[in-house]
């Protein structure tokens, strides 16, 4: 089983600043199959990135996703109020696909 | 407009069985990979398992935690899917969501509200 590491655990930030989250898997993951989603509280889990890089459908485009291999980032260049949230990293390029522990952004 | 409803969660004994339902609509489910995702209170989220389409071989893959327990099954005339989980323990309480990338692929596109399913004495 690919295990999903996510840094950091917690991010404090403030409206307008750039965030930077890592994933980093115990093995290279099969073609970049790596998404990103994101949750509220309260609310169910949205797609941001899927294919590493691809952005799903309404996205805004402050959300980017690289990275290939073992390591995997997403970014999000100008934090929006609506932004703060937990984020999940998650690989399907396995038989058994696997999530990250997620990272949360706080506001500062 | 894609839909997705699970039912079925509920109370549980520990070692009982329950079967959840997730009726989809608004796509073309019979080509369409389907999952299972959970997420203990106050936890992060767990793949439990997905099942690919019929031109796919309908093959499923399950998580370590649940394989041997519980099965996915598709009935594509309804567009259902369905998760029976036997051998219940209390690490399976959780919400259970039914997702699909609605294509040949293994990201979450859309995810049902899910259900609540409780395993305790």
């Amino acid at each position: 089983e690919i295990v999903l590491t996510q840094s950091p655990g917690t991010l404090s930030l403030s409206p307008g600043e750039r965030a930077t989250l890592s994933c980093r898997a115990s093995q290279s993951v099969s073609s970049s199959y790596l998404a990103w989603y994101q949750q509220k509280p309260g609310q169910v889990p949205r797609l941001l990135i899927y294919g590493a890089f691809s952005r799903a459908t309404g996205i805004p485009d402050r959300f980017s996703g690289s990275g290939s291999g073992t390591d995997f980032t997403l970014t999000i260049s100008r934090l929006e109020p609506e932004d703060f949230a937990v984020y999940y990293c998650h690989q399907y390029g396995s038989s058994s696909w696997t999530f990250g522990q997620g990272t949360k952004v706080e506001i500062k | 407009e894609v839909q997705l409803v699970e039912s079925g969660g509920g109370l549980v004994k520990p070692g009982g069985s329950l079967r959840l339902s997730c009726a989809a609509s608004g796509f073309t489910f019979s080509n369409a990979w389907m999952s299972w995702v959970r997420q203990a209170p106050g936890k992060g989220l767990e793949w439990v398992g997905c099942i690919k389409t019929k031109t796919d071989d309908g093959t499923t893959e399950y998580a370590a935690p649940v394989k041997g327990r519980f099965t996915i099954s598709r009935d594509d005339s309804k567009t259902t899917l369905y998760l029976q989980m036997n051998s219940l323990n209390t690490e399976d309480t959780a919400v259970y969501y039914c997702t699909t990338s609605r294509v040949h692929a293994g990201y979450f596109q859309n995810w049902g509200q899910g259900t609540l399913v409780t395993v305790s004495s």
